[in-house]
């Protein structure tokens, strides 16, 4: 299957920190989402790119769809305790398929109070 | 309470057993979803459908069995058990099968011993 290449695959950091993540690939995609899990539930979507130089917020975190549309980065400002968690990119290459669905190993996030 | 529910939360069983994990959704989505989580792969697709008696493999379906019989339901049997299907198993939901977010259950974590 598509390789989403993620980094990095975790991060400790303080309070109040920002933070970027990114995911890269060798293919396009024309998709690009992110997924926060939580300990002991299932990935919650946080945020969805379908254009290639999008750049999107949700509160405090912005994401991008890169323009040569095999990347794509996360951002989170300020960070907060709450933010610990898996950061999870996915792609999804032609037509935006559920089915096709390609998601990173994820990226580990804590976050020292 | 609406929303996605998988069960049981925890299982553990022998090997060469068969285990059905259990998924139900009160949204009415049509397409349904099981992913499987472990470290080092991130999530990977085992089974989808996309209405009531219409299902199709995905990523790793060796070794598991799907049935959607209600448009609400969409059991995962382990026919025989192997300890390489020790995992966290995610079911999830979309309403359409394009460009439209995936609403993860919290998840059964499997033991195979």
């Amino acid at each position: 299957g598509q390789q989403l290449n993620q980094s990095p695959q975790s991060m400790f950091i303080q309070e109040g920190e920002d933070v970027s993540m990114n995911c890269t690939s060798s293919s396009i995609f024309n998709t690009w989402l992110w997924y926060k899990q939580d300990p002991g539930e299932g990935p919650v979507l946080l945020i969805a790119l379908y254009k290639a130089g999008e750049l999107t917020s949700n509160g405090r975190l912005t994401a991008q769809f890169g323009i040569t549309r095999k990347d794509s980065f996360l951002n989170i400002s300020a960070s907060i305790p709450s933010d610990v968690g898996i950061y999870f990119c996915a792609g999804q290459r032609s037509g935006g398929s559920n089915y096709k669905l390609t998601f990173g190993k994820g990226t580990l996030l804590t976050v020292n109070p | 309470d609406a929303g996605i529910t998988q069960s049981p939360r925890y299982k553990i069983t022998e090997t060469g057993r068969q285990v059905t994990l259990m998924c139900h959704q009160t949204w009415s989505h049509s397409y349904m979803f099981w992913y499987r989580q472990d470290l080092g792969h991130g999530l990977r697709l085992i089974y989808y459908s996309a209405a009531a008696d219409i299902t199709d493999k995905g990523e790793v379906p060796d070794g598991y069995v799907v049935s959607r019989s209600k448009t609400e339901n969409f059991p995962l049997t382990l026919e025989s058990a192997t300890r390489s299907q020790t995992s966290v198993y995610f079911c999830a939901s979309s309403v359409r099968e394009f460009f439209s977010p995936l609403h993860f259950g919290n998840g059964t974590r499997l033991t195979v011993t």
